[in-house]
């Protein structure tokens, strides 16, 4: 079992731009999280999602969306990038069954410049 | 005032030693407390979930939550030099966390070997 991959590891933009993240859960979970952890910082709860549909989300503007596909990887897009978005963004994911129990991902370091 | 209050330390013991870390929070609708670990460049790993106020013992580690205080504290006996790690307090509303894990700033352990 390969656990929850994210791609890429490593990310740089320039302010403005848009990027898109990917996560593939651990096998046999259908629920994605995604949160941001600024350097120094806990992560931060962005949204969450379940049969392709957004859940809940956090305190985050429009700006950061998400998407689930069928097989239950996930997208997280943000666009109108600024230098505040410099983070690891980690995806989280779990399965009905042991709802508390969430696996994460080994994140992706975004840096916007 | 957060609602999660955890001090980031770091806190540097001796191998051997008995560790005590804690954090604080101020929204009583918190029902579900997690610690989760994180090496550098890692995503976070589940170590201890608990439900009510009381103790949880897992191994050398240990979690003590009182509702009533507001408080949470994960103990670990015999530390060893690959306890060396960030710890993080988690909690939730809800057991799957489908309000999103909150998440204190984390406190950043080193033991001396």
């Amino acid at each position: 079992d390969a656990g929850v991959t994210q791609s890429p590891t490593h990310l740089i933009k320039t302010r403005g731009q848009q990027v898109t993240l990917r996560c593939s859960p651990k096998s046999g979970h259908d629920t994605v999280s995604w949160y941001q952890q600024a350097l120094g910082q806990g992560p931060q709860f962005i949204f969450q999602y379940y049969e392709e549909e957004e859940r809940q989300r956090g305190n985050f503007p429009d700006r950061f969306s998400g998407h689930q596909f069928p097989n239950y990887s996930s997208e997280l897009n943000v666009n109108a990038l600024l230098l505040g978005d410099s983070a690891l963004y980690l995806c989280a994911t779990r399965t009905g069954g042991r709802p508390y129990e969430q696996y994460f991902g080994p994140g992706t370091r975004l840096t916007v410049t | 005032q957060k609602e999660v209050e955890q001090d980031p330390g770091p806190l540097s013991v001796p191998e051997g030693a008995i560790v005590s870390l804690n954090c604080t929070y101020s929204n009583s609708a918190f029902q579900y407390f997690m610690w989760y670990r994180q090496y550098s460049r890692k995503g976070p790993e589940l170590l201890m979930y608990t439900y009510s106020s009381g103790n949880k013992e897992d191994g050398r580690f240990t979690a003590q939550v009182d509702k009533s205080s507001k408080y949470i504290s994960l103990f670990i006996r015999d530390s060893q030099p690959s306890d060396s790690a960030t710890y993080l307090c988690v909690m939730s509303k809800t057991g799957g966390g489908a309000d999103g894990l909150t998440f204190g700033k984390g406190t950043h352990l080193i033991i001396q070997p």
